[in-house]
């Protein structure tokens, strides 16, 4: 099966400072990616669907400024927060879908948990 | 209209019972339909999906019911265990479109 990971799985940040997070498809070529955020016990709310090569396109009230979203090649995306504040705390979810097959399918990597202090 | 209806919020079942979620959506155009089991601290993951020309689907335990005149699907999860103890995310999406979750049921399966 079609396989997504994230690292790192969790990070505790200080306040101000900016958090990378990485978001890989590790047997398949990953056309676009999608980047969640999910605060505790509550759904997955997407904040931007990135495209290889193209710029991310970002949900209503999500900020592009603070959430930089790279994806450079068909297997990588990475998410950026900057400037993180503790409001920023939560955990990120990204997923990942192929050229073709199962055209809405969409596999999830495991998460990453940003805690900042 | 994008919006995706989910309950119970949450659902408390005996071992070996029927586990009974129930989603509704708007948007006719929606053409796939997944449900996603998430456990704490872990990532979603497909646990079945359906699409709207076909009425049911299963798989193993796990059986789908689509209504596409009342635009209303659920999931039935036979035989229940406390290993399905869990939060379940029905969702919609529209072809290559982004994909719309519902708010979450979780469910706990006591012995």
């Amino acid at each position: 099966g079609a396989v997504v990971s994230q690292h790192p799985s969790w990070v505790i940040c200080k306040s101000g400072t900016s958090v990378k997070i990485e978001c890989r498809s590790l047997d398949f070529q990953a056309t676009t990616m999608f980047w969640y955020r999910q605060f505790p016990k509550q759904s997955l709310m997407l904040m931007a669907t990135s495209n290889e090569g193209s710029k991310a396109t970002y949900e209503q009230g999500v900020e592009k400024d603070k959430f930089l979203i790279n994806h450079a090649s068909l297997t990588l995306s990475t998410l950026t927060v900057t400037s993180a504040h503790p409001e920023d705390s939560s955990f990120y979810i990204c997923s990942a879908r192929g050229h073709s097959g199962r055209a809405n399918e969409q596999f999830f990597g495991p998460g990453t948990r940003l805690t900042v202090l | 209209q994008q919006q995706v209806k989910q309950s119970p919020q949450s659902l408390i079942v005996q071992k070996g019972g029927i586990s009974i979620i129930n989603c509704a959506y708007e948007n006719t155009a929606f053409d796939y339909f997944p449900w996603y089991q998430q456990f704490p601290g872990k990532g979603p993951a497909l646990l079945i999906a359906i699409r709207p020309d076909v009425s049911e689907k299963k798989e193993g335990r796990f059986t789908i019911s689509f209504n596409k005149s009342a635009k209303q699907f659920s999931l039935h999860i036979m035989d229940s265990q406390p290993g399905d103890s869990a939060t379940y995310f029905c969702a919609a999406s529209n072809r290559r479109d982004k994909v719309i979750f519902g708010p979450g049921t979780s469910l706990s399966v006591i012995p």
